[in-house]
């Protein structure tokens, strides 16, 4: 059974840039998460989805983050644009039923804005 | 909203001794409870989780939790500690509509 599939693994890119980072949820799951892993902050929770629909984007840190869910298998992250300080791990993970059940993580995407 | 504290930040132990990581979390009813092992470059897999019942759960790798709610604590224990066990890990408390919550972590170090 495949997991949560995060592309691309690593990314570089310089600063301005615009940077897509896309997830792939576990068939069946309704429930899909975005988390930013740094040193400084730890593990904050981004955006998560319920059925497609955006839930909480309370921990979306600017207007230049956005998510989209469009359907049950697919999910972007998007920068617009980047900058030094967005460089983190991002994880996606996702969940098989509402009501805090066990998420699953995909492997994050290394980000790296020069 | 729900929130997660664990006090150490780094923990060294001895490879063969017992563990215990601390765990406090804030949430006005029963929370849902969870411990997660993250090992470097890698994303997190889950240990183990309280919903309800026994209040000591077991889960993989020989890791235990037990839920106190006086102490609002879920610490995780394990009895001997091997070398593979460094790593971090995260507390992370949920609550409905599965908004969870994750700790700092801690950073744990095996010495041989």
């Amino acid at each position: 059974d495949a997991g949560v599939i995060q592309s691309p693994r690593h990314e570089v890119t310089e600063m301005g840039q615009e940077v897509t980072l896309r997830c792939k949820p576990i068939s069946g799951h309704n429930s899909l998460f975005w988390y930013r892993q740094t040193m400084m902050r730890g593990l904050e929770l981004l955006i998560y989805f319920n059925n497609n629909v955006p839930i909480d984007d309370s921990g979306m840190p600017e207007d230049r983050f956005s998510a989209k869910m469009p359907n049950a298998s697919f999910s972007t992250l998007k920068i617009q644009p980047s900058e030094p300080r967005d460089s983190a791990v991002y994880f996606c993970a996702s969940s098989p039923r509402d009501r805090g059940n066990t998420i699953y993580f995909g492997e994050g995407s290394w980000l790296t804005v020069v | 909203a729900q929130s997660v504290t664990q006090p150490d930040i780094h923990i060294t132990v001895s490879e063969g001794a017992s563990l215990e990581l601390r765990c406090n979390y804030s949430y006005g009813a029963t929370p849902y409870l969870f411990w997660y092992v993250q090992s470097p470059g890698q994303g997190l897999q889950l240990l183990l989780k309280y919903f309800s019942g026994d209040t000591l759960v077991q889960g993989i790798k020989g890791f235990e939790a037990e839920f106190k709610r006086s102490q609002s604590s879920f610490n995780l224990r394990k009895p001997s500690v091997h070398w593979s066990d460094a790593a971090e890990y995260f507390c992370a408390v949920g609550a409905r509509g599965n908004d969870m919550r994750f700790g700092a972590g801690t950073r744990l170090t095996v010495k041989p």
